[in-house]
């Protein structure tokens, strides 16, 4: 199975108030975990990517950050946010120990900064 | 620089009209080219990887095709259920795939 599962599935948040957003992933061991954003009329972006427990490599600068506290487990932060931060936030995976690593996506997150 | 230009960005199709989606892409040491489909509110569904030039992926009723500039997504006899956003996506370094802005399909009854 190749389940990822993110939560909130939605949320409004005021300009100015932390954000967290969980990532958790099953039917596997060890996997490359990443987060990226999708806003309105672009690509995806690449924000975050982790290899491992504690290892976190940023794509963007930015006022979000991405910690990895278990195997499973991908958060994604931000102390305070901005209205730029609105947007559809998509937690993916690839798995060790498959070829030419697939990248699968989760449900994402839709966050309204207002 | 590498990049990823999808065309058109919208297509309308009568239920069983045949058409095609483009994904051309400049990118140094492609590593794979990845088709995704895309409903609303949704998280990408993975379809294909093609890895290398003359390459040749079908599911149901999409065929995805390769060559060393460009990327094509047949789609044969469409259904309204085959309405989405169809994603391309080349990865070119080892952690990071650079996406299309997805050419968004409706289909016609």
């Amino acid at each position: 199975s190749q389940t990822i599962h993110q939560w909130p599935a939605t949320l409004v948040q005021p300009v100015g108030s932390p954000l967290s957003l969980e990532c958790t992933v099953e039917g596997t061991s060890n996997p490359n975990l990443y987060w990226y954003r999708q806003a309105a009329g672009r690509g995806l972006q690449l924000l975050f990517y982790s290899v491992g427990i504690g290892q976190i490599s940023s794509e963007v600068p930015q006022n979000l950050s991405a910690s990895r506290p278990q195997d499973r487990q991908f958060i994604l932060s931000s102390k305070k946010l901005l209205l730029s931060d609105s947007g559809f936030y998509l937690c993916a995976r690839t798995d060790r120990g498959t070829s030419r690593n697939t990248i699968y996506f989760g449900e994402g997150s839709w966050l309204t900064v207002v | 620089e590498d990049q990823v230009t999808q065309s058109p960005e919208a297509l309308r199709l009568q239920e069983g009209e045949s058409s095609s989606l483009n994904c051309s892409y400049t990118v140094s040491g492609l590593r794979g080219l990845f088709w995704y489909r895309q409903d609303p509110g949704k998280g990408p569904e993975f379809l294909f990887t093609l890895y290398s030039a003359g390459e040749e992926k079908e599911k149901e009723r999409l065929k995805a095709t390769l060559t060393k500039k460009e990327s094509f997504l047949h789609i044969t006899a469409p259904k309204p259920e085959d309405s989405a956003t169809y994603l391309c996506a080349v990865q070119a370094g080892a952690n990071n795939l650079f996406f299309g802005t997805g050419t968004r399909l409706t289909v016609i009854p």
